[in-house]
């Protein structure tokens, strides 16, 4: 079984501070996506990352495929206000039907 | 901008009714999903479906539970007789590609099962 594990679940920091969310897994995944989900509301894709050792930045927010694909890392650099909310890393399942297989999500607080 | 939408946002059953789940996918998609997510846990698969047949499903999709694409347009998830543990928001998503094609999802329905 395929699990992906989130660390930390919680994290509070002050606004301009950086941060880092990581995913492990003991598996192989051909591609791993994050999300961010807000209250009421449905994952939202933030990027897919899919070569091993594939960092992708979008504006403040960086990611990283390790290597062997096994585990992933977000960077948030100087965050802010409105990066509050939920974080959700996903890997694609080792079937080839697109299942995603989630990790249980960091929140965060980003506190002005 | 294209979106899955899903109805209804909120229903409260009593056990051992028929829940019928509705979603329509973004319309030139080919892959349909429904995720769960029970409060505090994490999002969990549930089934995938793919040219009008499931191509997979968990060890929490069991006979209770069934989907269908009635129309080409809608695709719907049936809890035959829920339980308590059913309570949950249940996520409709569809992607236009495999294998790493972006999954957009649905706001959700949020199920009470009393």
């Amino acid at each position: 079984t395929q699990l992906l594990e989130q660390s930390p679940q919680f994290l509070s920091i002050q606004e301009g501070e950086n941060l880092t969310v990581y995913c492990n897994s003991s598996s192989v995944f051909s591609s791993l996506q994050w999300y961010r989900q807000e209250p009421g509301e449905g994952p939202v894709l933030l990027v897919t990352v899919v070569t091993g050792g594939e960092v992708k930045k979008l504006k403040r927010l960086t990611f990283q495929f390790g290597d062997a694909r096994k585990d992933s890392s977000l960077h948030i650099t100087a965050a802010q206000p409105g990066d509050t909310g939920l974080y959700l890393c996903a890997g694609t399942g080792s079937s080839n039907t697109g299942k995603l297989i989630f990790g249980q999500g960091t929140t965060l607080q980003v506190k002005p | 901008e294209p979106e899955v939408t899903q109805t209804p946002s909120h229903q409260v059953t009593q056990m051992g009714q028929e829940v019928i789940l509705r979603c329509v996918p973004i319309s030139n998609h080919l892959y349909f999903y429904w995720y769960r997510q029970i409060l505090g846990q994490k999002v969990e698969f549930l089934v995938s479906f793919y040219n009008n047949e499931i191509s997979e499903k968990s060890e929490i999709f069991d006979d209770q539970f069934s989907v269908e694409r009635p129309d080409g347009s809608n695709f719907t998830l049936k809890i035959r007789s829920t339980k308590l543990e059913d309570s949950a928001m249940y996520f409709c998503a569809s992607s236009a590609e495999l294998p790493s094609g972006e999954l957009f999802f649905g706001e959700g329905s949020r199920l009470t099962v009393l």
